[in-house]
């Protein structure tokens, strides 16, 4: 069964850092490509950032690039966002999704890790 | 970036109707329109891709059609558990989201 199982969320205050990771099992995670994708509370679904297999393709929503960096380790089938100098408006729940065949299409998602960022 | 625009924003129906949902983009998109479905506090689980390829697992009361820039995704006999949240989403480009459209019990 493929799972995707997030961690590392919570409360951080605005101008912290906080790394978030992805554990994924199930699948041959070398094969996928990765999505970080977002949701604000109460609000609709965006897009954050994409890594390729190798991790030789990075891209990043203007909203996070320069502060987020998305990494993966395919030896411990993981994934990671590193998230630096956070806003209040990065509050939402992160969630990390499979791409079906590079082709941004996401076929599982995990269940997401919280964060909110306030003083 | 792609702008995804989804109408309408809210919905209301009652179990046995047949529901659709339009989807438009900002710029031909050609085939690449995906659909999601989100229910409260879960994530998005993928309902359609390429337009209209059902995704393993999916009623086939579930129907995608369109290209370019118009898009729709029918529901064709509404059951209990179809009452949810749906998204578009373009793959032509690095990927947006539709502001989705929430399907109410009427």
């Amino acid at each position: 069964e493929v799972q995707l199982v997030e961690s590392g969320g919570g409360l951080v205050q605005p101008g912290g850092s906080l790394r978030l990771s992805c554990a994924a099992s199930g699948f041959t995670f070398s094969s996928y490509s990765i999505n970080w994708v977002r949701q604000a509370p109460g609000k609709g679904l965006e897009w954050v950032s994409y890594i390729s297999t190798s991790s030789s393709t990075i891209y990043y929503a203007d909203s996070v690039k320069g502060r987020f960096t998305i990494s993966r380790d395919n030896a411990k089938n993981s994934l990671y966002l590193q998230m630096n100098s956070l806003r209040a408006e990065d509050t939402a729940v992160y969630y990390c999704a499979r791409d079906r065949s590079s082709s941004w299409q996401l076929d599982y998602w995990g269940q997401g890790t919280l964060v909110t960022v306030s003083s | 970036d792609i702008q995804m625009t989804q109408s309408p924003s809210s919905l209301s129906a009652s179990v046995g109707d047949r529901v659709t949902i339009t989807c438009r983009a900002s710029q031909s998109i050609s085939s690449y329109l995906n659909w999601y479905q989100q229910k409260p506090g879960k994530a998005p689980k993928l309902l359609i891709y390429g337009t209209s390829s059902l995704q393993s697992g999916v009623p086939s009361r579930f129907s995608g059609s369109g290209s370019g820039t118009d898009f729709t995704l029918t529901i064709s006999s509404l059951q209990p558990e179809d009452f949810a949240t749906y998204y578009c989403q373009q793959s032509y480009s690095t990927l947006t989201f539709g502001q989705g459209t929430r399907l109410e019990i009427k």
